[in-house]
């Protein structure tokens, strides 16, 4: 089975510009999460879709980051228009429901957003 | 709230040592608690978890952790450390809504 992809896996972008990123989550998972490290800090969450919707989207910084699931299949994270503080590695992960137990979420290898 | 704190952001043990990666972590509700191993260049992966049960959890590449509720601790060992051990480990616990709360990481060093 094909894991979770990410692209790019490492954008180099000028302070004010806008960056896509695209995460295919594993086929048939219908959770899909976004999570982000900045440097040397911890892992934290960004949101949560479920399916087509967005479940929770507690962790999004402010209105520069924009996530979609169109279609309830890939998802997009744009950041427009980019801070110095957004770099970071972009982790997504995908999971399938799990009912009653531990949803154990698989990962992508990341997507490194540097800002200059 | 819940918060994972991993102690020492580097481990540096020798090849054939014992490996033990520390995690504390603080939750309202009863845990369910993770680690990830992060290889250069790859994704997380996961190495074991625990949700309810057994106490003692095992996981891949000889890896295993026990749970810990007196002491609120979910500490990462492997009897014998091997140089493909080299990483960095993730803690992490999960709440009511899926969301993972991850530690800072701690990066193991295995020295020939």
């Amino acid at each position: 089975e094909a894991g979770v992809t990410q692209f790019p896996s490492h954008s180099v972008i000028e302070k004010g510009q806008t960056v896509t990123l695209r995460c295919d989550p594993i086929s048939g998972h219908d959770n899909l999460y976004w999570y982000r490290r900045v440097m040397g800090k911890e892992i934290k969450f960004l949101l949560h879709f479920v399916k087509e919707s967005k479940q929770d989207e507690s962790g999004m910084p402010n209105n520069r980051f924009l996530a979609e699931r169109t279609g309830g299949t890939y998802s997009t994270l744009k950041v427009q228009p980019a801070e110095l503080e957004d770099s970071g590695v972009y982790f997504c992960a995908s999971s399938q429901a799990q009912p009653g137990g531990a949803n154990v979420l698989t990962f992508g290898a990341g997507s490194r957003l540097t800002v200059l | 709230a819940q918060s994972v704190t991993q102690l020492g952001s580097h481990v540096s043990v020798s090849e054939g040592a014992l490996v033990l990666l520390r995690c504390n972590y603080s939750s309202s509700v009863p845990p369910y608690l993770f680690w990830y191993v992060q290889y250069p260049n790859q994704g997380l992966q996961l190495l074991l978890k625990y949700t309810t049960g057994a106490t003692l959890v095992k996981g891949i590449n000889g890896f295993e952790a026990e749970f810990k509720k007196s002491e609120t601790s979910f500490h990462l060992t492997k009897p014998s450390a091997h140089m493909s051990d080299a990483a960095e480990y993730f803690c992490a616990v999960r709440n009511a809504g899926n969301m993972l709360t991850f530690g800072g990481g701690t990066r193991l060093m295995v020295k020939p």
